[in-house]
């Protein structure tokens, strides 16, 4: 089965600061990771993805990550971090149902924290 | 633009009454629908996935069910909640193509009394 680990509950990063989310995750064949936002009591919002191509891929806010095959992992980034950027961060990887349809594994989510 | 619709966004219950939360999805036609669960401000769990009318899939044993009675109505029922069944509750659309990530609601947070 597919998954996805995220070793860090919290990240502390002051503010601008570059900022790195990590992920690892483990997979049969290709992987289709995601990233996603949660500020407190929304949904999660989509980020970013890679599905295949550039190892550097970019998203909304201007957060990127980077796949890394040999390590299996695919970190989020920021050059600059704000203290908007503060929230829930997953990592997720797409699995198959067993009747075929997609869903989505989300890792246990890594709370960052901006500090002016 | 596709937008998703969740309501209502808090509510509370005692144990033992019977549930129904709503979930809309505008501007898609036959989207696959998904309700998960979210325990404590962290992980997701689904719950049940829909591809269509009156397909319901459920991912895990529970005291919840699910239905899908129009193309892009999705709805949570339970007939008696548990204290168990506490949670924020979030409902999601996405395509059949593989390359395309999930769209959330703003969930709805569930307090069981």
């Amino acid at each position: 089965a597919q998954s996805v680990a995220q070793p860090e509950d919290q990240v502390n990063v002051a503010e601008g600061n570059p900022l790195t989310v990590k992920c690892t995750y483990s997979v049969s064949g290709n992987p289709y990771l995601f990233w996603y936002v949660q500020y407190p009591n929304r949904g999660l919002q989509f980020l970013l993805k890679y599905i295949t191509g550039d190892n550097l891929v970019k998203g909304s806010y201007g957060f990127e990550a980077e796949f890394n095959k040999s390590q299996t992992s695919f970190h989020l980034k920021k050059p600059s971090a704000l203290v908007s950027d503060s929230a829930l961060y997953f990592c997720a990887v797409r699995d198959m149902t067993t009747s075929g349809t997609y869903k989505y594994i989300f890792g246990t989510g890594t709370r960052l924290k901006v500090l002016a | 633009s596709q937008t998703i619709h969740q309501w209502p966004a808090t509510l509370v219950q005692p144990v033992g009454s019977p549930l129904s939360l709503e979930c809309t999805v505008e501007g898609t036609s036959n989207p696959n629908l998904y309700w998960y669960r979210q325990a404590a401000g962290r992980g997701l769990q689904l719950l049940f996935y829909s591809v269509g009318i009156g397909q319901i899939s459920s991912e895990v044993p529970q005291n919840l069910s699910a239905s899908r009675p129009q193309d892009r109505q999705f709805i949570l029922s339970s007939k008696k909640l548990l204290l168990s069944d506490s949670g924020f509750y979030l409902c999601a659309w996405g395509t059949e193509y593989s390359n395309q990530p999930q769209h959330f609601g703003d969930g709805t947070r569930l307090s069981i009394l």
